[in-house]
Parts: structure tokens; C-alpha cells; sequence
């Protein structure tokens, strides 16, 4: 079983770059089984896709957040990140990293999320 | 842009049946996925692909999709289904794409 644990700031300025990452343990991120996926939740709202990274590198993007966004893995660390850039109030949320067994799959299982702040 | 249009809210009694609905465009020719959340929590899957279960959820669970609308049934309601709803699918202009989520009260 996939376990996934995110860890970064909690406070990023705005203007500033948010960097996020996501340890995974029971799986290698360079074994091929998953697309390495970051979700979004603004407090008291629904759920955003951000992205994915599949296969060491081979990336997938939210349409509205393609200018801002990387996404990689660590092949020597076993983990991926997410980089979010000119962020603003509206990028304040619980960040979740989590696993999809292709790009047109559900989500599953998911890490337990991270609040990120960025003041207005 | 796709767009998956939900409830903000849905109501029901202890033992009664809950409908929560997941509108979208020709949304029968997609798989439609429904995750619960509680409070602080992360979601975690109930339905995939229109009306499968994921092994631990329980039969009183189940999906359908028709049409425009996908609806999640929970049936003989129990207090600890009270939590968030949200549906998602796949779409190819935009991505993976999740409804707006439903709250699901239990009187």
C-alpha cells in the first residue's frame, strides 16, 4: 500500500514561490505504477486538480495554473514536488498529494494534506 | 472549460435514502468518481467509474450516471455518512475536473 506524506511551508508571501513535497513510502516514483498527482482545496470550497508527473518526468497541467506551475520527481529521494509561483491570497489552501493509476483515473490513496497560507 | 455543477446541500432523516447529483454536459459518456470527506480529513474514493465499489465501502453505497446527471445513492442514511461529496471525471480539454462539492446532513 502507496503512503503519501506532504511537508513545506505553511506561510508563503505573496509574490512568492510556494514549494510543496510529497514522500511516498510502499512504492518507488520511478517505478511506472502511478501518476504522482497534487490536488487543491481553498478553505470552505471544492476540490482543484493541479497536475501530475508520470514516469520520471512526463507532465500534465491544470489549464489555469500551466504559467505558474512545476512538477517533478526525486528519483534519489523517492518523492515529487510541486512549485506554484506569483502566488496570491486566492493559492491559500490544503494542498493534498496523491496517486492516480492513470490520467483518466480516480485518485487514490491520498496523502493527508497540508494547510498553505498566503496572506492578502 | 468543463464543468461539473453539485448541490451546495442535501438534507435527510436517520434510515431514509440520500440523492446527491453531479450535473455535466453528456456527462454519461464519462467515468464518474464520487470521494466522501469529513471534517479535517482527506477524501477518500466510495464510487468509481459510474458504480463501483471500492472494497470496504458498503453496499448501502452505490453511483449511476445517465445523461447529464451522475447521482450518488446512499441508502438506510446513518449519522456517520454526514460529510462532503464530490464528484469527478476526466475531460480532455480540461483535465481532471471536480464538482463543487455537497454537504450532506444527517437529521
Amino acid at each position: 500500500q502507496v503512503h503519501l506524506q506532504e511537508s513545506g511551508p505553511g506561510l508563503v508571501k505573496p509574490s512568492g514561490t510556494l514549494t510543496l513535497t510529497c514522500s511516498v513510502s510502499g512504492d518507488s516514483v520511478s517505478s511506472g505504477r502511478y501518476y504522482w498527482s497534487w490536488i487543491r482545496q481553498p478553505p470552505g470550497k471544492g476540490l482543484e486538480w493541479i497536475g501530475y508527473v508520470y514516469d520520471s518526468g512526463i507532465t500534465n497541467y491544470n489549464p489555469s495554473l500551466t504559467s505558474r506551475l512545476t512538477i517533478s520527481v526525486d528519483t534519489s529521494n523517492n518523492l515529487f514536488s510541486l512549485r506554484l509561483s506569483s502566488v496570491t491570497a486566492a493559492d491559500t489552501g490544503v494542498y493534498y498529494c496523491a496517486t492516480a493509476y492513470s490520467s483518466l483515473s480516480w485518485f487514490g490513496p491520498w496523502g493527508q494534506g497540508i494547510l498553505v497560507t498566503v496572506p492578502s | 472549460s468543463y464543468v461539473l455543477t453539485q448541490p451546495p446541500s442535501v438534507s435527510v432523516a436517520p434510515g431514509k435514502t440520500a440523492r446527491i447529483t453531479c450535473g455535466g454536459n453528456n456527462i454519461r459518456s464519462k467515468n464518474v468518481h464520487w470521494y466522501q470527506q469529513k471534517p479535517g480529513q482527506a477524501p477518500v474514493l466510495v464510487i468509481n467509474d459510474d458504480s463501483e465499489r471500492p472494497s470496504g465501502i458498503p453496499e448501502r453505497i452505490s453511483g449511476s450516471n445517465s445523461g447529464n446527471t451522475a447521482t450518488l445513492t446512499i441508502d438506510r442514511v446513518e449519522a456517520g455518512d454526514e460529510a462532503d461529496y464530490h464528484c469527478q471525471v476526466w475531460d480532455g480539454s480540461s483535465g481532471q475536473v471536480f464538482g463543487g462539492g455537497t454537504k450532506l446532513t444527517v437529521l
